[in-house]
């Protein structure tokens, strides 16, 4: 079945402790993105990547690191998370980010900083 | 930059009916997309429907359809025969190209809509 993977579902943890959420997809797609989404604030982009070791920055990416070494995964990393860092995150893939690619997105991780 | 505007925070509509939801945007691109993403209460993110910017004629799938108003930069999304599972937060967004070969996607806030039975 074609899914984009995010792992873990929720999660909670305290100011300054680092922390990666994953993403994964199995559908050879070139372009993965990352979103948080807050309520009336809609979704805002994080960063995003073409490709492999092509990664970009969203409207929002301070706070966070990326990396894309495959294809298949695009982690995203709170170095020292804070407070403000508290939303629900989702992960997104198309075949390329080209116009009117559909984006398949993951089932969401609500995270919580303390 | 490139903003998405949706005026209406929450709406609700009786079943069977047929509601609207709207969606301006702003650009200085000629060349883009947009799209209208439903949310139910599962989280999990559906494309409902994708516009082409450089086509006139409104996109359709089923039930729902769009109003491409390009001069105006309106983009509203038009349910008919409202269902039960139609509750959810509906969200506008564009794509458009940023240049070296990236492209950015912008959602608006979304706007909560409720079918009451």
């Amino acid at each position: 079945e074609a899914q984009v993977t995010q792992n873990p579902r929720y999660l909670i943890t305290v100011t300054g402790k680092k922390l990666t959420v994953t993403c994964s997809q199995n559908m050879n797609h070139e372009y993965m993105s990352w979103y948080r989404q807050d309520p009336g604030l809609g979704l805002r982009q994080i960063y995003y990547s073409m490709n492999v070791e092509v990664t970009d920055k969203g409207d929002v990416p301070e706070g966070y690191k990326v990396s894309r070494k495959e294809k298949r995964n695009f982690p995203l990393i709170l170095e020292s998370p804070s407070p403000n860092q508290t939303s629900l995150y989702f992960c997104a893939s198309s075949r390329q980010g080209f116009y009117n690619e559909k984006l398949f997105f993951g089932s969401g991780t609500q995270l919580s900083v303390l | 930059a490139q903003t998405v505007t949706q005026s209406q925070p929450e709406m609700s509509v009786q079943e069977a009916e047929t509601v609207t939801l709207s969606c301006t945007y702003d650009t200085s691109e000629s060349n883009y997309y947009l799209f209208w993403y439903k949310q139910p209460p599962s989280r999990q993110m559906i494309l409902v429907i994708r516009q082409e910017a450089y086509k006139q004629q409104n996109a359709t799938e089923n039930r729902f359809s769009v109003n491409f108003q390009k001069a105006a930069k309106s983009f509203s999304l038009k349910i008919s025969d409202s269902q039960l599972g139609d509750t959810a937060m509906y969200f506008c967004a564009f794509m458009t190209y940023s240049g070296a070969g990236s492209y950015q996607l912008t959602f608006g806030k979304g706007t909560k809509l409720s079918v009451i039975p």
